[in-house]
């Protein structure tokens, strides 16, 4: 199964609003509403920004969201600030008990 | 708080097997599973699969299914994943991570890289 597709990489100053996209199909992205969205810095482990879609876990910044239309779920990060700076991935169920990441998005944050 | 602490990093010659440990604390482990994710050198991550710390039920990523196998001792809370028939290109840093659902990763062990090399 291949990869949900994702932008290598986006770019905003700081104070703007970005948005990554994460297409899948209507098997997986489509079908569920579980969608997942993790923050990696360099060298660390990932960290959960968004889950189910559109729910932030306790502590992640409230200028992180996330939604979806038809097979492509979307993060947006608005007054993007420097710590920002990093890569993205998407996660989603894909049925049978599988799973899928987005291939990443590398955030520069100019 | 919780933590999952990972076993060190290893280097293996091609057809070698690795097993790779994930101790949990501070929580209670019945109550989540622990999903495996790797990310290879300079690469994305990848979905390995995922074990039910309840009863030991286990999904796998299609393209491990055979070569990879994920247990759980609940009386130790510690996960294992171990590979077998190692390849070059099984070179990768390897992830657990507890679970609530397959999707939802809240907290991350801090990597084991596995090296495979003649």
């Amino acid at each position: 199964q291949s990869a949900l597709t994702q932008p290598a990489s986006v770019s905003g100053s700081p104070g703007q609003s970005i948005t990554i996209s994460c297409t899948g199909t209507s098997s997986d992205v489509g079908n569920y509403n579980l969608v997942s969205w993790y923050r990696q810095y360099p060298g660390e482990a990932p960290k959960l920004m968004i889950y189910e879609g559109s729910k932030r876990p306790s502590g992640v910044s409230n200028r992180l969201s996330g939604s979806k239309s038809g097979n492509t779920a979307s993060l947006t990060i608005s007054g993007l600030q420097t710590e920002d700076e990093a890569d993205y991935y998407c996660f989603s169920y894909a049925g049978d008990n599988t799973l899928i990441f987005g291939g990443g998005t590398k955030l520069t944050v100019l | 708080q919780v933590q999952l602490v990972q076993s060190g990093g290893e280097v293996k010659k091609p057809g070698a097997s690795v097993k790779v440990s994930c101790k949990a604390s501070d929580y209670t482990f019945t109550n989540y599973g622990v999903t495996w994710v790797r990310q290879a050198p300079g690469q994305g991550l990848e979905w390995m699969g995922w074990i039910n710390g309840y009863n030991g039920n286990t999904n796998y990523a299609q393209k491990f299914q055979g070569r990879v196998t994920m247990t759980a001792d609940a009386s130790t809370s510690t996960a294992y994943m171990e590979v077998k028939s190692l390849r070059t290109d099984d070179t990768a840093v390897y992830y657990c991570g507890r679970s609530q659902d397959p999707t939802l990763i809240d907290y991350w062990g801090q990597g084991t890289l596995v090296t495979v090399s003649s």
